[in-house]
């Protein structure tokens, strides 16, 4: 089974838009990590975001927001005003800590600006 | 602090050859490094789990014999693809979890990655 869903595999938005990127996990422990990362053409992943399970708060850090919610097992990852530099593969994952911190990446959104 | 460096960060190879892939924790202790695969326009996929000083655990599919993973010390897993051939061709990417002077950090830091072709 899936334990991080990524159901939007290509997203299209045009320059200064709002775009959402839905991440969905499953997991039994209780403790656990979520992640956010971006990788642009050169391959590299770009560390955004580290959440715990007992963290609910949202955060906000620039144009970046992300939205922790978990009865509905989600960590959603919005972009505001986005910017053609925000195209890239933009990667959800999950980490519990039973696992030795496995990951387990979702299958990646990718997100094309148009200027 | 907590960088994670691949080498080389690319390279192409004949059929048939061995290529080994340096992955090195430069300011941290790695206990644990793990090393994934990406295909072309897919997620990464994790090959082998490594622990300093002991033998690899390869997921399910992974051929051992063929993806060879030494994790001699603290600072170094290497991976060597023997006798690769064109489907070998991929982006292979590590990490490294573990800590330093007491401190265990509990999440992965990622290599840039190598990308591979096998001509």
């Amino acid at each position: 089974a899936q334990k991080v869903t990524q159901a939007q595999t290509e997203i299209s938005v045009v320059e200064k838009e709002d775009v959402t990127l839905d991440c969905v996990y499953e997991t039994r422990d209780t403790t656990y990590y979520l992640f956010w990362y971006k990788q642009p053409p050169s391959g590299e992943l770009v560390f955004l975001i580290r959440r715990n399970s007992f963290d609910e708060q949202n955060e906000i850090s620039g144009r970046y927001s992300w939205n922790f919610q978990k009865s509905t097992s989600s960590f959603n990852f919005t972009i505001t005003a986005s910017q053609v530099v925000d195209s890239a593969v933009y990667f959800c994952a999950l980490s519990e800590a039973n696992t030795g911190n496995q990951f387990y990446f979702g299958t990646g959104t990718s997100l094309t600006v148009i200027p | 602090g907590a960088v994670v460096s691949q080498h080389p960060s690319w390279v192409i190879c004949k059929s048939g050859t061995s290529v080994k892939i340096e992955c090195r924790s430069l300011d941290f202790q790695a206990t644990t490094m793990f090393w994934y695969r990406q295909f072309p326009k897919q997620s990464l996929m994790l090959m082998a789990t490594s622990n300093e000083g002991s033998k690899a655990t390869y997921e399910q599919g992974v051929e051992k014999d063929k993806f060879l993973i030494n994790h001699a010390s603290l600072t170094l897993s290497t991976l060597t693809v023997t006798s690769a051939h064109p489907e070998d061709s991929s982006f292979y990417i590590c990490s490294a979890n573990g800590g330093l002077a007491g401190v265990v950090y509990n999440e992965q830091f990622f290599g840039p990655g190598t990308r591979l072709t096998v001509l």
